[in-house]
C-alpha cells in the first residue's frame, strides 16, 4: 500500500545538540517530497522541498534534508537545535501519478531540552 | 497581506445539524484543498479543487461536500455531521498542485 512513515512519534533533544527526523514513502516513481513545521496552536508552515536534481535540500530555518532514492528516503536534518525548533514536523509526497494529491505522514513532535 | 481565513475557527454542534466552514484566500491561487488533522494520523486530504468548477476527492471524503463558485472562496459542508467528524481542519492554497502550501489558521469541530 502507499504510505508515507515517519516511524518517531516523539524526538527529545538537548538544544545545540543535532537533529534528524526521519521519512520513508511507498510511492513508486519518485514523488514530490516536502517537509512542513507546526508549531503549537498553529497551521503548517514549509520548510522545503524536493522535486529532481541535487538530492541534499536546503531549507529555512537552517534545516536540509537528503533524498535517498535506494531508501525510499526524505530525511529532516539540523546540525544545531534551538528552543525554538519545539513543534511538530509533517513530511508530506505528491506522487507522481497524481500531482493534485497530498499525503502526510502522522508527525514527529520535537521536544527541546534547555 | 497574503492570507487565508477559516471562519469559524471554533465550533461544537450536534449530531445532524448541517454546517459550513468557509475557506478564503487572496492570493489569486488555483489549488485549494481541505485537510483535517486527528492525533497520530497526521494531516489527511479531504477534497481538492485545481479551478474554479473543478473539484475532486481526496483520501476521506465520506461525509463532506465542498464547492469552488470563486477562485476566492472553497467552502467546506457537513450536511449531517457525526461525532467522528470532531476534527482540526485546515484549508490550504497553493498556486498549483504540486507548488507550496499555505495553511488557514484552522478550524477546530467538536460533533456532539
Amino acid at each position: 500500500a502507499q504510505s508515507v512513515t515517519q516511524p518517531d512519534i516523539h524526538i527529545t533533544v538537548s538544544e545545540g545538540a543535532s537533529l534528524e527526523l526521519r521519512c520513508n514513502y511507498s510511492y513508486g516513481a519518485t514523488p514530490y517530497l516536502f517537509w512542513y513545521v507546526q508549531s503549537p496552536g498553529q497551521g503548517l508552515q514549509l520548510l522545503l522541498k524536493y522535486f529532481s536534481g541535487d538530492t541534499l535540500v536546503q531549507g529555512i530555518k537552517g534545516f536540509e534534508a537528503e533524498f535517498k532514492r535506494s531508501q525510499s528516503s526524505f530525511n529532516l536534518r539540523k546540525p544545531s537545535v534551538h528552543w525554538s525548533d519545539a513543534a511538530e514536523y509533517f513530511c508530506a509526497v505528491v506522487p507522481s501519478s497524481n500531482f493534485n494529491k497530498f499525503y502526510f505522514g502522522s508527525g514527529t513532535k520535537l521536544n527541546v531540552k534547555p | 497581506e497574503a492570507q487565508v481565513t477559516q471562519n469559524p475557527r471554533y465550533l461544537i454542534t450536534v449530531t445532524g445539524k448541517k454546517l459550513t466552514v468557509t475557506c478564503s484566500q487572496n492570493m489569486n491561487h488555483e489549488y485549494m484543498s481541505w485537510y483535517r488533522q486527528d492525533p497520530g494520523l497526521g494531516l489527511r486530504q479531504i477534497y481538492y479543487s485545481m479551478n474554479v468548477e473543478v473539484t475532486d476527492k481526496g483520501d476521506v471524503p465520506e461525509g463532506y461536500k465542498v464547492s469552488r463558485k470563486e477562485k476566492r472562496n472553497f467552502p467546506l459542508i457537513l450536511e449531517s455531521p457525526s461525532p467522528n467528524q470532531t476534527s482540526l481542519y485546515f484549508c490550504a492554497v497553493s498556486r498549483q498542485s504540486y507548488n507550496e502550501q499555505f495553511f488557514g489558521p484552522g478550524t477546530r469541530l467538536t460533533v456532539l
